[in-house]
Parts: C-alpha cells; sequence; structure tokens
C-alpha cells in the first residue's frame, strides 16, 4: 500500500508569514508530486508540480522536495486570508500513471 | 472553454435507492477518474479509465458500485442499492495523455438516507 501522510491540522498562521506543509510518502521509486488546493465545498485545483529534488518556487509558493527523505512540502509567503483551504499532497509512484492524494492539511490565515 | 461538468450537483436520496452521477470530462482528455471525499477516508480512487476503456477499478468499493464509459465524453457513476455509507462527495476528473494534471469537476454531493 503506499502511503501519502499529512497532518489534518488545522495550521493556523497570521497573515503574511510564512505557511509551511509537509507530507510524506512511502513509495521510494515515487516520480512526480502535486500540491491541489481545496476551498471549503469545491473541487481540488493543482496549484504546484515538482519532479526533481530541491527547490521550485512559482510566485508565491515554493514546493520542496527530498527523495533521500521521502517528503514534500509547501511553502507559502506573505500568507493572506485568501489562501485558507485545506492542501492536498499527491505522489505519483514510478510505473503507474495514477497519483495517491493525501487526507490534507486544512491551512488557516487569520488577519 | 468549459471543465468538467457534473451532474446532479446535489443527490438526496433514500437507502435502497438507485443512485446515478454522471461527468463529461474535458474534451480531448483521455483519461477520466472517478473519486470519493469524505472526511474520514480523505480522496478515494475508485476507478479510471483510459480512451473509454476501464483500467484500474481496484477502489470501487463493492459490487453496489459500477461505472460505464460508452463514448469519449460521458461516464457514469452508479449505486445500486445505496446505503447511507455511500454518503460523501463523487467528483470525477480528467486529464490529456501525456500530462499529469488532473482537472476536477465540481462534484456531486450524495446523501443518502
Amino acid at each position: 500500500q503506499k502511503e501519502v501522510e499529512q497532518n489534518s491540522g488545522p495550521l493556523s498562521v497570521p497573515e503574511g508569514a510564512i505557511a509551511s506543509l509537509n507530507c510524506t510518502y512511502s513509495d521510494r521509486g515515487s516520480q512526480s508530486f502535486f500540491w491541489y488546493r481545496q476551498y471549503s465545498g469545491k473541487s481540488p485545483e493543482l496549484i504546484m508540480f515538482i519532479y526533481s529534488n530541491g527547490d521550485k518556487e512559482d510566485g508565491r509558493f515554493t514546493a520542496q522536495l527530498n527523495k533521500a527523505s521521502q517528503y514534500v512540502s509547501l511553502l507559502i509567503r506573505d500568507s493572506q486570508p485568501s489562501d485558507s483551504a485545506t492542501y492536498l499532497c499527491a505522489v505519483r509512484p514510478g510505473g503507474s500513471y495514477i497519483p495517491t492524494f493525501g487526507r490534507g492539511t486544512s491551512l488557516i490565515v487569520h488577519p | 472553454d468549459a471543465g468538467v461538468i457534473q451532474s446532479p450537483r446535489h443527490e438526496v436520496t433514500e437507502m435502497g435507492q438507485e443512485v446515478t452521477l454522471r461527468c463529461k470530462p474535458i474534451s480531448g482528455h483521455d483519461y477520466l477518474f472517478w473519486y470519493r471525499q469524505t472526511m474520514m477516508r480523505g480522496l478515494e480512487l475508485l476507478i479510471y479509465f483510459n480512451n473509454n476503456v476501464p483500467i484500474d477499478d481496484s477502489g470501487m468499493p463493492e459490487d453496489r458500485f459500477s461505472a460505464k464509459m460508452p463514448n469519449a465524453s460521458f461516464s457514469t457513476l452508479k449505486i445500486q442499492p445505496s446505503e447511507p455509507r455511500d454518503s460523501a462527495v463523487y467528483f470525477c476528473a480528467s486529464s490529456a495523455s501525456g500530462g499529469e494534471t488532473q482537472y476536477f469537476g465540481p462534484g456531486t454531493r450524495l446523501l443518502v438516507l
């Protein structure tokens, strides 16, 4: 069973702070890593993906991947109340087209 | 460009009734996925199709669940008979071959009384 683990939260941060969301996975052969954002009552939407070790930046978002330690994280700089949502980590194992989703971390950004 | 379309958006039914959920993927996408999301279990993959052919249905919870994709623009997920524990949000998603981004529909919120 390929596992993707996330702390369910909620993670509460003040507006303007850095929010750090973490995800660990069990399959060492995993190739692709995704972060989806899901607002309450809405569907998941992809915000970032990363394939290689290191950091990938996109605006206020940075995805970090460490395959040796089998974790992937998402940093949100200058957090805004509009970032309040559940963030789902998804991991695609090697040899498979289908990602496994974590259960998500709830983020609350308070003014 | 229209996204993934699902219907109905909300469904309330009584235990034992048949429920049919519908999905229209994004035009040109050849992968279609059905997910179920609950607070207890998170987002679970039920089944996925490639070029209208079911590839993996190992996530389908039991024989009461069935899914079809008669053509590239339409899929159904049927529950017969429905039970209260089937209450969840059911998402359909599609993606293009070679692309790893899944585009989710708005979901169907199912409540079985």
